[in-house]
């Protein structure tokens, strides 16, 4: 299996809502990386999970929290989100990602599309 | 921290034609160049990439060259299709003192008319 892969495609949720979203890889990869992307734009690093365990968090609000529950899987729960938090959410995963470690290319899921009311 | 400028941010061309998109990054400690195509709707794809220690990568219509004394990198696509139209970022990994991530350029448009 050479695929990130997301759950759900869409979501629509409220703002006292919650929810999460899914992402999952069965490449062996050790990193894992949320990203947020706003329509034309680059996507934008959240959080990155190494060995399962929270590397770097780029001063996201605390409405995102993830989780990574295995090697395999990634999950980002969302509360009290605000209508600007709508974008699309990208899952990715590399072999590694600490210095030293070789080249990593990053492998894309296809996304959440999410949309707050 | 890494800064990528990334340009055009729109290009047009005729169907057969070359398009050739540029990035600057600003850390000289980077060393992986990624390029990713993204089209509407869909997740990004990386189409090629190139590491520090070479010049230039070729895969088929794409090619990649990088200048690491001025610092930057380039996509060169020969051939243009109309499947060629995405938007394309690059990218540069600098290694800091623990992990290393991707730095993304802005984006360019690509719009290959038939």
């Amino acid at each position: 299996d050479t695929e990130v892969t997301q759950t759900p495609k869409h979501l629509v949720m409220g703002m006292t809502n919650k929810k999460s979203l899914k992402c999952e890889q069965h490449m062996g990869h050790r990193a894992m990386y949320w990203y947020k992307q706003k329509a034309k734009k680059p996507p934008e690093l959240m959080f990155v999970y190494s060995y399962e365990k929270l590397s770097i968090n780029e001063s996201v609000p605390s409405r995102f929290s993830p989780e990574c529950p295995n090697s395999s899987l990634l999950n980002l729960h969302l509360h009290a989100l605000q209508p600007e938090d709508s974008a699309l959410y990208l899952c990715a995963s590399s072999q590694d990602m600490r210095q030293g470690a070789s080249y990593n290319e990053q492998f894309f899921g296809p996304g959440t599309r999410l949309t707050v009311l | 921290g890494e800064n990528v400028e990334q340009h055009p941010s729109t290009l047009s061309v005729q169907e057969g034609d070359s398009a050739v998109i540029k990035c600057t990054y600003s850390d000289s400690a980077s060393n992986y160049f990624p390029w990713y195509k993204q089209e509407l709707g869909k997740r990004p794809q990386l189409i090629i990439d190139i590491r520090s220690n070479v010049g230039e990568k070729k895969d088929q219509r794409i090619a990649v060259t990088l200048n690491k004394t001025a610092k930057h990198f380039s996509l060169h696509i020969t051939e243009t299709q109309p499947e060629d139209s995405a938007v394309y970022f690059c990218a540069a990994r600098p290694l800091n003192s623990g992990y290393s991530t991707l730095t993304f350029g802005k984006g360019t448009m690509l719009l290959v008319s038939p």
